[in-house]
């Protein structure tokens, strides 16, 4: 993986269903991973940043977990709300980069009352 | 608290006049600022970083006499788009990260972002 590819583009669920995605990322010179939450017409608002492979990251009902070993992170909603709908970006920081995140698509998040 | 303000939230200029949008940190120092732009369906990408009182450093492919940076304080960044084309029209988004971020591992703060579009 050369890129940071999240999947999937796109998903909706019904209120109170649990729901996961994914961000793939170069393994190779890891330095962190970020995820942040972006709702419409707002600003991306950070959820986690991840360093440690095996790392697991919790804030409410959302989680992240993160394998640096084979360049994975999934993001773990449980019970959404109709107010997680948003688009969930995740971006990848090699080490030695200064700072230069490069930022994944997206998965867009809608969840039906 | 790391509130970023960014203005305008969207604006539409005529082919070759020039644009500023603003981006502003409200309640910290802000030593680093980023500079994305995004197209429809795409990624953010990076388009420069800027630190407080020095030039910016640009990425491969964008031009810096076009897309001009300046960050004259430590919570004031400003993109200026010059000579404005329809191909120019975007979204454009600042970022930043105050001294408390040294490390690698903080967060980045977000303006709303500016959509331009250049007719």
């Amino acid at each position: 993986i050369l890129n940071v590819e999240q999947s999937p583009q796109s998903l909706h669920v019904q209120e109170g269903d649990s729901t996961n995605f994914t961000c793939s990322f170069p393994s190779s010179n890891f330095y962190a991973l970020h995820w942040y939450r972006w709702e419409t017409a707002k600003s991306p608002e950070a959820l986690f940043v991840m360093t440690l492979n095996g790392d697991e990251k919790k804030k409410g009902r959302i989680s992240a977990t993160l394998n640096t070993k084979e360049g994975y992170s999934y993001l773990y909603i449980k019970g959404s709300q109709p107010e997680d709908s948003a688009t969930y970006l995740c971006a990848h920081l090699p080490g030695g980069s200064n700072y230069k995140l490069t930022f994944g698509k997206g998965t867009l998040l809608t969840v039906n009352p | 608290g790391a509130v970023v303000s960014q203005h305008p939230s969207w604006v539409i200029c005529k082919s070759g006049t020039s644009v500023k949008i603003e981006c502003r940190s409200l309640d910290f120092q802000a030593t680093t600022m980023f500079w994305y732009r995004q197209f429809p369906k795409q990624s953010l990408m990076l388009m420069a970083t800027s630190n407080e009182g020095s030039k910016a450093t640009y990425e491969q492919g964008v031009e810096k006499d076009k897309f001009l940076i300046n960050h004259a304080s430590l919570t004031l960044s400003t993109l200026t788009v010059t000579s404005a084309h329809p191909e120019d029209s975007s979204f454009y988004i600042c970022s930043a990260r105050g001294r408390a971020g040294t490390r690698f591992n903080s967060p980045l703060h977000f303006g709303n972002g500016t959509r331009l579009t250049v007719t």
